[in-house]
């Protein structure tokens, strides 16, 4: 069964300090792996989106990792700021020749706090 | 651009009633797709359109309706509501890329169903 796991569930860091969110995924055939950030309240925003040829991608503060060998994706956010107070969700494209098709992890809740 | 919207934000309903969840972008996007957001679990794919008139079922599918008649709208219709058919339900709209698509997801509408 393709699934996509994410640790930790939850995380809080002080304000200003480093995290790395780990996504494990078993997708296969495996097209493309998307990070997004949900504000609560609010429908998922992208951050990146890798294939299986990138091995990093950056976006300001957020850079995500993708190891295509080891089915491993990091995201790392430098300096943390308040408003990255959010979840974060992981998402794995499976190509099926006809059509792509999501399968979601269910995401990290990070609370950055002063 | 207002990018997607979706109406109502939050809804209760009683077992039974029908209701239709509207979703509209201005982006020109064929490509439009309901998930379902629920505790402890990605988000699930209801259906999908990938243009005005076509419509095909995508992971949990079953006591949502949905039909596509122009570019921009795609409700969602719950035909007899039930308890396990509450969740937050995001509309989204997809662009293709150079290399991929690019997913833009709606604020979402939070539904109850007693």
């Amino acid at each position: 069964k393709n699934q996509v796991e994410q640790s930790p569930q939850s995380l809080i860091i002080l304000e200003g300090k480093n995290c790395t969110l780990q996504c494990n995924y078993t997708v296969s055939p495996f097209s493309n792996l998307r990070w997004y950030k949900q504000d609560t309240g609010r429908g998922p925003v992208s951050l990146t989106i890798m294939t299986f040829s990138e091995n990093t991608k950056s976006n300001g503060r957020y850079t995500a990792t993708l190891d295509a060998d080891t089915k491993q994706s990091s995201l790392h956010i430098t300096a943390s700021q308040l408003s990255d107070s959010a979840s974060y969700i992981c998402v794995v494209s499976l190509y099926t020749g006809t059509a792509s098709k999501l399968t979601f992890g269910t995401g990290t809740r990070l609370q950055v706090t002063l | 651009n207002a990018g997607v919207t979706q109406t109502p934000k939050f809804q209760v309903l009683k077992t039974g009633q029908s209701m239709t969840l509207q979703c509209a972008q201005d982006m020109n996007h064929e490509y439009m797709s309901w998930y379902r957001q629920d505790p402890g679990m990605g988000l699930r794919l209801i259906h999908y359109s990938v243009g005005a008139g076509i419509t095909d079922q995508g992971e949990v599918p079953n006591g949502y309706n949905v039909s596509r008649s122009t570019t921009e709208d795609f409700p969602l219709r719950l035909l007899s509501a039930a308890p396990s058919q509450t969740s937050v339900y995001f509309c989204a709209s997809r662009k293709r890329t150079e290399t991929s698509y690019e997913q833009y997801f709606g604020p979402g509408t939070r539904l109850t169903v007693t």
